[in-house]
């Protein structure tokens, strides 16, 4: 399929075991986003990729969350000694470049879960 | 900063009947967008409609239409003959320079359509 996917879909880890979820954009978009999502939230944002432009991690909750995007293309979200609080959804969207009229296109998610 | 409100947690209406969903959005930037998506209770984050803040006319797609009182600072959506597929969360989502062109995403509406 052309859309935004995800892996894995679902992830169940023990608190303090160290977690990776990947997200492939749509093929030539340059702007990446990760996304939140707790249980009957609304998105918090995280972190963006636009390019070879440094990331804006201000979003971040705290140092164990860490993202790269390698190539321009897939981006890996890592989240070190997991803690309970982190059981969420993490949404992937991308979109063209960024722009302020531009819909983003999300994954389908995964959904983590920290025993 | 820029903030999205959404207050209302849950609507109901009946199928084929008209609904709005509430969002007021808050920013100093002259120029922004505004955004609704639909997510399903598959998870997967929909793009509905979007209006920018010079557009003069209401957006419209097909059943979505968006309600656009600049001076009131709101942007709510209109469902017109609702079918039972349109039970979801639904969320107001806005964009502007002041924000980075991150998309700042509501707290959403959970719509649930009765036969």
């Amino acid at each position: 399929g052309a859309g935004v996917s995800q892996s894995p879909s679902n992830k169940v880890t023990e608190k303090g075991k160290d977690v990776e979820l990947r997200c492939d954009p749509i093929s030539g978009h340059t702007a990446l986003y990760w996304y939140r999502q707790s249980l009957g939230q609304g998105l918090e944002f995280l972190i963006y990729f636009q390019g070879n432009s440094a990331p804006d991690k201000s979003g971040l909750p705290s140092d164990r969350f860490s993202a790269e995007r390698t190539g321009g293309s897939v981006s890996t979200l890592t989240i070190q000694r997991t803690q309970q609080e982190d059981s969420a959804v993490y949404l992937c969207a991308s979109s063209s470049f960024g722009g302020m009229e531009e819909t983003q296109y999300f994954g389908p998610g995964t959904r983590l879960l920290v025993l | 900063a820029q903030k999205i409100t959404q207050t209302q947690p849950g609507m109901f209406v009946q199928e084929k009947e008209a609904v709005t969903l509430d969002c007021t959005y808050d920013t100093s930037d002259q120029s922004y967008g505004l955004f609704w998506y639909k997510q399903p209770s598959s998870g997967e984050m929909i793009f509905l409609i979007y209006q920018g803040s010079y557009d003069e006319q209401n957006a419209t797609e097909g059943r979505y239409s968006l309600n656009f009182q600049k001076a009131r600072k709101s942007a709510n959506l209109v469902i017109s003959a609702s079918q039972l597929g349109d039970s979801a969360m639904y969320f107001c989502a806005m964009r502007s320079p002041g924000g980075s062109y991150i998309p700042t995403f509501g707290r959403g509406t959970s719509l649930i359509v009765h036969p």
